[in-house]
């Protein structure tokens, strides 16, 4: 079964908004990351949180995690048509290597 | 590009049949992931290797098996191929074992099993 549950399964909103993600697991974790799969491509490594972290920015993005609700957040600022894929969440599943992957939240940016 | 290749791209066989898919990691890297995307079951992971050596298994059939060899790449066999195996299948690599590392994937084979 999956560990994460990304929300909502799809979004979409105008070029230049800000695009919210949610992402809730259910066992402790070490890190929490984000990727990006441009449709049917190989994913792309965005954000890696850490369990002691509480947010972490990188350019545009800006991930929040709050372990107490098991819950991150992916947040896109100034979203671009080049954003348009699909956003995973995956956690280490509590120390183990393998990455536990969400059903991922399908993004598009309309023009 | 993540500098992970895999070989082939896409694969198209009949059920009964037998695959092998190649990965070769990111230079340095001594950690090599395998994992099945398809529609119904989304990402999954199969198993990792790190330097030669199993090290995590996942829901990996038993008419799968995998292994990295000496320069690292790994391969992952598929065998008595069934139409459920259709998907896509990614490799990934890390330079170590690790609680931190981000992984890289490649660009994945798509299989197609008719």
């Amino acid at each position: 079964s999956q560990q994460g549950e990304e929300d909502p399964q799809a979004l979409s909103i105008q070029e230049g908004e800000n695009a919210t993600m949610n992402c809730s697991y259910k066992t402790s974790i070490n890190n929490l990351q984000w990727y990006r799969q441009n449709s049917g491509r190989g994913l792309v490594h965005l954000i890696l949180i850490r369990s002691n972290e509480r947010e972490k920015h990188s350019g545009r993005l800006r991930v929040t995690l709050d372990t107490s609700k098991k819950s991150s957040s992916l947040l896109i600022t100034a979203s671009r048509a080049a954003d348009t894929a699909s956003y995973f969440c995956a956690t280490d599943a509590g120390g183990a290597q393998k990455l536990v992957f969400g059903q991922g939240t399908r993004l598009t940016i309309n023009p | 590009d993540s500098g992970v290749t895999q070989t082939p791209k896409h694969l198209i066989t009949a059920t009964g049949q037998r695959v092998t898919l190649r990965c070769s990691p990111r230079s340095g890297d001594l950690s090599v992931y395998w994992y099945q995307q398809s529609l119904d079951q989304g990402l999954q992971f199969l198993i990792q290797y790190y330097n030669g050596e199993e090290r995590a298994k996942g829901n990996i059939l038993e008419r799968f098996s995998a292994q990295q060899f000496p320069d690292l790449h790994s391969e992952l066999n598929l065998s008595s191929l069934e139409l459920g195996d259709s998907a896509l299948y990614f490799c990934a690599s890390s330079p170590r074992v690790g609680q931190h590392y981000e992984q890289y994937f490649g660009p994945g084979t798509r299989l197609t099993v008719t």
